[in-house]
């Protein structure tokens, strides 16, 4: 069955630090992996998208890397800041034409001042 | 955003009583989905639609049915609700991004509680 599983579940940091959320997922065959962020009582928005041949992807302070080879990716937030507190979601597509993705259950971050 | 508008926002039933949501797209994308998102669970799919007329189930498809007369709308009805429905329903649509890839962009959420 196509899973994938994010970490940890919750996250709290201060402000201006740094960190890092973890993806792994079991689809195959990959098309795609996605970083989507949302806001509470909002609709998710996309971050970074990847491609099979792609092993990162910068959108300003969020950098996602992907390793296709053992199926893990993980999405990088550097200083961050309050705007950041929301839950990052991690979408994987399979290829061959399905447009059905397979979403993780999402991290929800915390920043605090 | 994609142009995508999810009516109501907000929705207060009893138990019993249908509902009906509506999402519409401005950009004529051919495939639409609806999603409902609960604590503990994320995102799940319940049905989703690959052109007018053309639809097919998700992982949490019983008790929802769904329509698509004209590409711009994509309407799910909860024809009997429960208070197991109680939950946010996301729309989305796909949209090619190049090299054979699709990101799917979410319209603001539908909150319907079932009392």
């Amino acid at each position: 069955k196509n899973q994938v599983e994010q970490s940890p579940q919750s996250l709290i940091i201060l402000e201006g630090k740094n960190c890092t959320l973890q993806c792994n997922y079991t689809v195959s065959p990959f098309s795609n992996l996605r970083w989507y962020k949302q806001d509470t009582g909002r609709g998710p928005v996309s971050l970074t998208i990847m491609t099979f041949s792609e092993n990162t992807k910068s959108n300003g302070r969020y950098t996602a890397t992907l390793d296709a080879d053992t199926k893990q990716s993980s999405l990088h937030i550097t200083a961050s800041q309050l705007s950041d507190s929301a839950s990052y979601i991690c979408v994987v597509s399979l290829s061959g034409g399905s447009y059905i993705p397979t979403f993780g259950r999402g991290t929800s971050l915390i920043v605090h001042p | 955003d994609a142009g995508i508008t999810q009516s109501p926002r907000h929705k207060v039933t009893e138990t019993g009583t249908p509902v009906t949501l509506r999402c519409h797209q401005t950009e004529n994308h051919r495939y639409m989905y609806w999603y409902r998102q609960d604590p503990g669970h994320g995102l799940r799919l319940i049905h989703y639609s690959y052109g007018v007329k053309d639809t097919d189930k998700g992982e949490v498809s019983d008790g929802y049915s769904v329509s698509r007369s004209k590409t711009e709308d994509f309407l799910l009805t909860l024809e009997s609700a429960t208070s197991s429905q109680t939950s946010v329903y996301f729309c989305a649509i796909s949209v090619q991004a190049g090299g054979g890839t699709d990101t799917q962009y979410f319209g603001p959420g539908t909150r319907l509680t079932v009392l």
